[in-house]
């Protein structure tokens, strides 16, 4: 079955220590995006990637680091996590960004 | 910039009562207009996609159309499965895709 797969779904963690969440598509899809979702700000994209070794800031990527060594995987990565990194967490995947995306189930992240 | 615009944010229909949820955007370049549905705690489901203006596509119960500065989401006779928020999406030269903030429909049996 195609889909895109994200790990934790559900992750509570304390101010300052660092977390990585897991993204993983089996479509073969080159271009992949972590977004955050948010009430009243809607879905915005932290950052993208093309294709292997390629990354891209998105519309807000403060606070987050992403890496794309495999094409299938791309891991969103929180450093120093703050509380108002307090969000609900999408990976998506799309063969081209011309193309529709495939979102995650999503991660509800808590940081306090 | 790149912007989407959904209204109205809340939609109230009677189950059979049609109605259409628009999508206003400016793009530098459009590459592609999408239609999602989220339910709830749920990740965006791909519905459509629309290339230029003129351009239409259907499924079930919905249709979705383009002009160059919007687009509507018709919904003909809903059913209460059809309650979900929709999002609009663009995407333009610079890669990235500009989501609206979406229309929360709730369908009353």
């Amino acid at each position: 079955e195609a889909q895109v797969t994200q790990n934790p779904r559900y992750l509570i963690t304390v101010t300052g220590k660092k977390l990585t969440v897991t993204c993983s598509q089996n479509m073969n899809h080159e271009y992949m995006s972590w977004y955050r979702q948010d009430p009243g700000l809607g879905l915005r994209q932290i950052y993208y990637s093309m294709n292997v070794e390629v990354t891209d800031k998105g519309d807000v990527p403060e606070g987050y680091k992403v890496s794309r060594k495999e094409k299938r995987n791309f891991p969103l990565i929180l450093e120093s996590p703050s509380p108002n990194q307090t969000s609900l967490y999408f990976c998506a995947s799309t063969a081209d960004r011309g193309n529709e995306q495939y979102f995650g189930p999503g991660t509800r992240l808590t940081v306090t | 910039e790149d912007q989407v615009t959904q209204s109205p944010e809340a939609l109230r229909l009677q189950e059979g009562e049609s109605s259409s949820l628009n999508c206003s955007y400016t793009v530098s370049g459009l590459r592609g207009l999408f239609w999602y549905r989220q339910d709830p705690g749920k990740g965006p489901e791909f519905l459509f996609t629309l290339y230029s203006a003129g351009e239409e596509k259907e499924k079930e119960r919905l249709k979705a159309t383009l002009t160059k500065k919007e687009s509507f989401l018709h919904i003909t006779a809903p059913k209460p499965e059809d309650s979900a928020t929709y999002l609009c999406a663009v995407g333009g030269n610079t890669g990235k895709l500009i989501f609206g903030q979406g229309t929360t429909l709730q369908v009353k049996p």
